[in-house]
């Protein structure tokens, strides 16, 4: 069935280093790619998404594009704070179903 | 603007006694909504899912049930919790038809 695998953890990082997390997908159809984000003690949050291909999700200074030919869909940040640790998650919906899959997550910790 | 609660947020329980824990969404109407458990250092793990009232679908098999007596109420149980049943529960919503789901803030349950 339709999946995700993700980097494994966990990551640390000092502050200001680049962030890279690998996701990578498997899908017979044309799949919407996400990546959520989990603070300790949280629920999940939406950080972005990226419904077709060669599109770019964005937001908090994170980056992801949905690159079809390679089926992966990175997580990239130029240069992360203390405040981006946290657990962050790659997701895909699996085509005619309402559940998504999820990665199993990759803990990343920013040291000062 | 859509919300989503859960309570409690923290709850201690010893083995065998009976679960229940609620999710409501404010903003919205006919949501498919989601319970979800995470084991701790663990990703995600779909336990039951809805697509409408007394519409419930169950993911893994297990000693939790649930239940949806109000279009935007979403009601986890249990009759006898084992040790097993520790974890977060996360409750989580999207619109009928769209896949992002929108996560709560969680409850963290522990069995003793």
């Amino acid at each position: 069935g339709d999946s995700v695998t993700q980097m494994e953890g966990p990551v640390t990082l000092s502050e200001e280093a680049f962030l890279t997390i690998n996701c990578t997908y498997t899908a017979t159809g044309y799949p919407s790619l996400f990546w959520y984000v989990q603070y300790p003690g949280e629920g999940l949050q939406l950080l972005l998404k990226a419904t077709k291909a060669d599109d770019k999700g964005s937001n908090k200074g994170f980056e992801a594009t949905y690159r079809k030919e390679t089926t992966s869909f990175h997580l990239e940040k130029g240069s992360v704070q203390v405040s981006d640790s946290a657990v962050y998650f790659c997701a895909l919906d699996p085509s005619n179903d309402y559940k998504l899959s999820f990665g199993a997550g990759t803990t990343v910790t920013v040291r000062a | 603007s859509q919300t989503i609660h859960q309570w409690p947020a923290t709850l201690v329980q010893p083995v065998g006694s009976p679960l229940s824990l609620e999710c409501t969404v404010e903003g919205t109407s006919n949501p498919n909504l989601y319970w979800y458990r995470q084991a701790a250092g663990r990703g995600l793990q779909l336990l039951f899912y809805s697509v409408g009232i007394g519409q419930i679908s169950s993911e893994v098999p297990q000693n939790l049930s649930a239940s949806r007596p109000q279009d935007r109420q979403f009601i986890l149980s249990s009759k006898k919790l084992l040790l097993s049943d520790s974890g977060f529960y996360l409750c989580a919503w999207s619109a009928g038809g769209a896949k992002t789901q929108y996560f709560g803030p969680g409850t963290r349950l522990l069995v003793l």
